[in-house]
């Protein structure tokens, strides 16, 4: 079956630090990767969609310069949580398209940041 | 975006007894799956069902779609105690441009 690896699982950094996500398609190929945030007993809010080789498309109300994403290959997609704040702590999920069809997508285990 | 919704949005039952969760959707799609999360942890990729299939078994697990009816819904047969957590059901639209994932999920609790 298709898998999805995000790396780390979790992670604590300091106020005004950037932490880098990574999101892996481990057996197939990825045209479209999507990051979703989720806050606490609350469904996931799509942050962005990104396709290989140009740049993502950012939701309304989302910085871009906050959140880069970079999608640099079929198989990894990378969001950079730049000067991280308190409030940037969250729960962070990835998804991943098939190359051949993009009629599958499948979600990464995840991401928390803790910003303290 | 977000054009759906579970419901019911919590359900609380014995262990033993089945548990049913519906999912709602606005487009067209070509596919639909449904996840589980358990709290505070990741999603776990439990079925996926094609928009050309009615219905569609793994184990305990019991996915339909009414494709008619923009509607699916997920039957957890003997439920256990393991088996409490958060269900989603999440897809791409036919143009596979935007993946949608619906609700705040259904919160199962399974009381042993």
């Amino acid at each position: 079956g298709a898998v999805v690896s995000q790396h780390p699982s979790w992670v604590i950094c300091k106020s005004g630090t950037s932490v880098k996500i990574e999101c892996r398609s481990l057996d197939f190929q990825a045209t479209t990767m999507f990051w979703y945030r989720q806050f606490p007993k609350q469904s996931l809010m799509l942050m962005a969609t990104s396709n290989e080789g140009s740049k993502a498309t950012y939701e309304q109300g989302v910085e871009k310069d906050k959140f880069l994403i970079n999608h640099a290959s079929l198989t990894l997609s990378t969001l950079t949580v730049t000067s991280a704040h308190p409030e940037d702590s969250s729960f962070y999920i990835c998804s991943a398209a098939r190359h051949e069809s993009n009629t599958e997508a499948f979600f990464g285990q995840g991401t928390r940041l803790t910003v303290v | 975006s977000q054009q759906g919704e579970e419901d019911p949005q919590a359900l609380s039952i014995q262990e033993g007894e089945n548990a049913t969760m519906n999912c709602s959707y606005k487009t067209s799609i070509n596919n639909l799956q449904w996840y589980r999360q358990n709290s505070g942890r990741g999603l776990v990729h439990l079925i996926l069902i094609r928009s050309n299939e009615r219905e569609k078994h793994s184990g305990r697990l019991r996915v339909t779609l009414d494709t008619s009816k923009k509607s699916s819904s997920l039957l957890i047969t003997a439920s256990r105690a393991a088996d409490t957590a958060s269900y989603f059901c999440a897809t791409l639209d036919q143009t596979g441009a935007n993946n949608l994932f619906f609700g705040t999920g259904t919160r199962l609790t399974v009381i042993p």
